[in-house]
């Protein structure tokens, strides 16, 4: 395991449709983070699961969005009847429990048409 | 909430000047991160700082973490052109009950003109 996945690397969509990303963190990391990047911005946090407990999830993440991480391991991001101000990269990183260090994937490209 | 503003938003430098990007918060912070992000990139972890009037140096890259935890900076000593990309300032934030919030600044971009 060289690194955080991420699939797809890119989708793109009808406005309405639902969309699922997947992440795979470093396998023996059990800190996971979604980020959401828009061009000329820095990553701004969406939720966060230490193994399969979501324990913070940002005030300005719309009701359309959920994730999980069921066994503690890989996370789905899903974004329901999507909106063309969903558009944006949207990133997975993961830390070990003992390092602060987050270490980020390649990221999703999400576009809304 | 918190936020952390980074200066300049932009900087083009000739090939082998100096360049320095300063993130400033209105309160203190109890530790301060730095990401590089390469064009078409994902962000990669630089360092952290924590202590008060901490300087840490990495090769050509300096970070300094201020007295009273509100600012920080990243210099960057002649430049090459493999220095291109954003550099993210980010602050992280425990809040309680073992959750973690890791919260950037808009970051700065730098061009190097070879």
């Amino acid at each position: 395991d060289t690194g955080v996945s991420q699939d797809p690397r890119h989708k793109i969509t009808k406005r309405g449709q639902n969309v699922t990303f997947r992440c795979d963190p470093i396998s023996e990391h059990n800190r996971l983070y979604w980020y959401r990047q828009t061009l000329g911005q820095g990553p701004e946090f969406l939720t966060y699961f230490q193994n399969e407990a979501q324990l913070e999830k940002s005030r300005l993440l719309s009701d359309r969005f959920s994730a999980e991480r069921p066994k503690g391991s890989f996370s789905t991001l899903e974004i329901q009847r999507t909106e063309q101000g969903d558009s944006a990269m949207y990133l997975c990183a993961s830390s070990s429990v003992l390092g602060y260090e987050q270490f980020f994937g390649p990221g999703t490209r999400l576009t809304v048409l | 909430g918190q936020q952390v503003m980074q200066i300049p938003q932009y900087q083009h430098v000739q090939e082998g000047e100096d360049f320095t990007t300063y993130c400033n918060s209105s309160t203190t912070l109890s530790n301060i991160q730095w990401y590089k992000q390469r064009p078409g990139g994902h962000p990669v972890f630089l360092i952290q700082l924590v202590k008060s009037g901490e300087v840490k140096k990495q090769k050509r890259l300096t970070f300094q973490f201020g007295e009273a935890k509100k600012n920080s900076s990243l210099h960057i000593t002649a430049t090459q052109t493999t220095d291109v990309g954003t550099y993210f300032c980010a602050w992280l934030q425990y809040s309680g009950a073992g959750s973690y919030q890791l919260t950037f600044g808009k970051g700065t971009k730098l061009s190097v003109i070879p």
